[in-house]
């Protein structure tokens, strides 16, 4: 069974703080790999996206994957009240299907 | 922008009725989604299509069937709804490369309630 693990949370991050979100996957073929964030009673909306080992880098959002060790990683700097959220990490396997984790809770504290 | 657009925001719907759940994409996307979402389970995939006419079972297709006539349009079929199939409904669509995928673009949901 492939697997997409998170820290459920919530994770609580003060305000201009960095907050850091991870990610771990079961399936060593899987070759891209995605960060939503979902409000409260909101759709997910793709945020961050990456595809080869290392960092990427957009506005305040860095997304961090290393392959070897299955991870993934999403960073906030100067977080803010509304990165408040649920950030969903998703994985494509190599049957082309995205397998997402059940997200984590972020609140950032005024 | 991409537009993933959803008939209904909200449903309420006896059980036993079928239902009907609508999506449609504006960009031309060739694979398209229906997930679940219910507190704890996370997203579920129910079922799915990469192409017009083509479909392929998720990980809980049971007491669903969908419909793909054209590209851009892909529905959700309750078959006979059941309170166990309340739940928040959300349909995605995407574009994808040999090897790679851009990730998907998702509707605002239906929250279905089936009392």
């Amino acid at each position: 069974q492939k697997e997409v693990e998170q820290n459920s949370g919530p994770l609580s991050v003060p305000e201009g703080a960095i907050a850091s979100l991870n990610c771990t996957y079961s399936d060593r073929g899987s070759q891209s790999f995605f960060w939503y964030r979902q409000y409260s009673g909101k759709s997910p909306e793709l945020i961050m996206s990456i595809y080869s080992n290392g960092d990427k880098e957009d506005g305040r959002f860095t997304a961090q994957l290393n392959k070897a060790s299955q991870y993934v990683s999403l960073l906030i700097r100067d977080s803010q009240p509304s990165d408040s959220a649920t950030y969903l990490c998703a994985v494509m396997d190599r049957d082309d299907k995205i397998i997402f984790g059940k997200g984590t809770r972020l609140h950032i504290l005024p | 922008d991409v537009k993933v657009t959803q008939s209904s925001r909200y449903l309420v719907k006896r059980t036993g009725e079928k239902v009907f759940l609508e999506c449609v994409q504006d960009m031309d996307h060739e694979n398209m989604f229906w997930y679940r979402q219910d507190p704890g389970l996370g997203l579920r995939l129910i079922y799915f299509s990469y192409d017009v006419k083509m479909k392929e079972k998720g990980d809980i297709p049971e007491g669903y069937s969908v419909s793909r006539e054209k590209k851009e349009r892909f529905s959700l079929i309750l078959e006979s709804a059941s309170t166990n199939q309340t739940s928040m409904y959300l349909c995605a669509s995407s574009l994808s490369w040999q090897g790679g995928h851009y990730g998907y673009t998702f509707g605002s949901g239906t929250r279905l309630t089936v009392v």
